[in-house]
């Protein structure tokens, strides 16, 4: 089944505790990135990588870092959270520029206390 | 930069009932996509329709159409024969074909189907 899979479901950390949520596409697509989602607002993208070893910022980077080693697997890293960042996260990969839509994973309920 | 509204942020109809929910976005470009995702309580991300710029028609699927306006930068979704299924957050986004990938999403409407 072609999916986007993301780990894990539900995560509570404390501040300042390093993490990461993880990423990986079967669909041999090229485009990557990272959206959170908070009520209001709406889904921001936080992160995208077009390919292998290529990432760049979204709308919403700080406190944020991401890494493209391998065409499938895109990591979202927090190296210091704070409870800013509680929020939900989506993982998202897509053909060329997404014309036909984007391929969500199934989120991460973050919370930072 | 390219924005999207979503100036409903709560609607709740019966089944069975026609529902149109609105959508107005704004950029300077000619050529774009744009899209409608269902958000249910699983939190799941389904793309109900899709719609490109340069064509007129307006993009159908089953009972989700889509009426889209782009001199007036509106794209509004209508579900017709409501299911109690149909509940769920729904999120417009807007796809440009230049410069940084990304799609940009309005602030999302909460649909409530009533039994």
């Amino acid at each position: 089944e072609a999916q986007v899979t993301q780990n894990p479901r539900y995560l509570i950390t404390v501040t300042g505790k390093k993490l990461t949520v993880t990423c990986s596409q079967n669909m041999n697509h090229e485009y990557m990135s990272w959206y959170r989602q908070d009520p209001g607002l709406g889904l921001r993208q936080i992160y995208y990588s077009m390919n292998v070893e290529v990432t760049d910022k979204g709308d919403v980077p700080e406190g944020y870092k991401v890494s493209r080693k391998e065409k499938r697997n895109f990591p979202l890293i927090l190296e210091s959270p704070s409870p800013n960042q509680t929020s939900l996260y989506f993982c998202a990969s897509s053909w060329g520029r997404g014309s036909y839509g984007y391929t969500f994973g199934s989120g991460t309920r973050l919370t930072v206390v | 930069a390219q924005t999207v509204t979503q100036s409903q942020p709560e609607m709740s109809v019966q089944e069975a009932e026609t529902v149109t929910l609105s959508c107005t976005y704004d950029t300077s470009e000619s050529n774009y996509y744009l899209f409608w995702y269902k958000q249910p309580p699983s939190r799941q991300m389904i793309l109900v329709i899709r719609q490109e710029a340069y064509k007129q028609q307006n993009a159908t699927e089953n009972r989700f159409s889509v009426n889209f306006q782009k001199a007036a930068k509106s794209f509004s979704l209508k579900i017709s024969d409501s299911q109690l299924g149909d509940t769920a957050m729904y999120f417009c986004a807007f796809s440009n074909l230049q410069g940084a990938q990304k799609l940009v999403f309005g602030q999302g409407t909460r649909l409530t189907i009533n039994p």
